[in-house]
């Protein structure tokens, strides 16, 4: 069975600074990988993903995550944060040919006005 | 607004009682998933069925069951509560439930507390 492990739970920038949220998997076979975010009060929304090709993944909101294959990673990154950010984020994986998602713990990002 | 629609909102019971959380998946999307957010469990698959019958199933206890209804509608019932089982439900759908790369559109979610 595949895990996924967040190490930063929390997290407090400053706008402008420059986000990077570690995402770590394991599992030995094929993964697609998944970055939800769930504003406060909100449901939980997709803001990129992975399946294949180009490891660096452009999404909504100016986000981008990079697969690094040999380090079972999939970061999330922004250059810029705006105080609009603060939210929490969820690293996800499936395993074909299960949709079922495996999430992380989660990492409460807040931005500092 | 993801188009996945949650009932109730809020539901605060007792312990020992029964639940029924209900699930409406977006317009044509015939796979239905449900999972609990909890503060110690996390973000935790439960079960997911696809055009009526169950696909796939994930740590449920045996307390919880779920159904898809012909159209398409699923209920997630929780039965003999206790106070661990309080927490975030949340339904998400897909268009189909066989194809790994499709993309599940999350409800808002129904807060159950159990007291």
């Amino acid at each position: 069975a595949q895990s996924v492990s967040q190490h930063n739970h929390h997290v407090i920038l400053s706008e402008a600074a420059s986000l990077e949220l570690g995402c770590n998997y394991s599992y030995g076979g094929t993964v697609n990988l998944f970055w939800y975010v769930q504003y406060p009060g909100q449901h939980l929304q997709l803001l990129l993903k992975y399946f294949s090709g180009d490891p660096l993944v452009k999404g909504i909101k100016g986000f981008e995550a990079e697969f690094i294959k040999s380090k079972f990673s999939f970061n999330l990154r922004k250059p810029s944060v705006q105080w609009s950010d603060t939210a929490e984020y969820f690293c996800a994986v499936n395993a074909p040919p299960r949709n079922m998602l495996t999430f992380g713990g989660g990492t409460r990002l807040m931005v500092k006005p | 607004d993801s188009g996945v629609t949650q009932t109730p909102k809020h539901l605060i019971t007792a312990t020992g009682q029964r639940v029924t959380l209900r699930c409406s998946p977006r317009s044509g999307d015939l796979s239905v998933y449900w999972y609990q957010q909890s503060l110690d469990q996390g973000l935790q698959f439960l079960i997911q069925y696809y055009n009526g019958e169950e696909r796939a199933k994930g740590n449920i206890l045996e307390r919880f069951s779920a159904q898809q209804f012909p159209d398409l509608h699923s209920e997630l019932n929780l039965s003999s509560l206790e106070l661990g089982d309080s927490a975030l439900y949340f339904c998400a759908s897909s268009v189909d439930g066989g194809l790994y790369t499709d993309t599940q559109y999350f409800g808002p979610g129904t807060r159950l507390t159990v007291l």
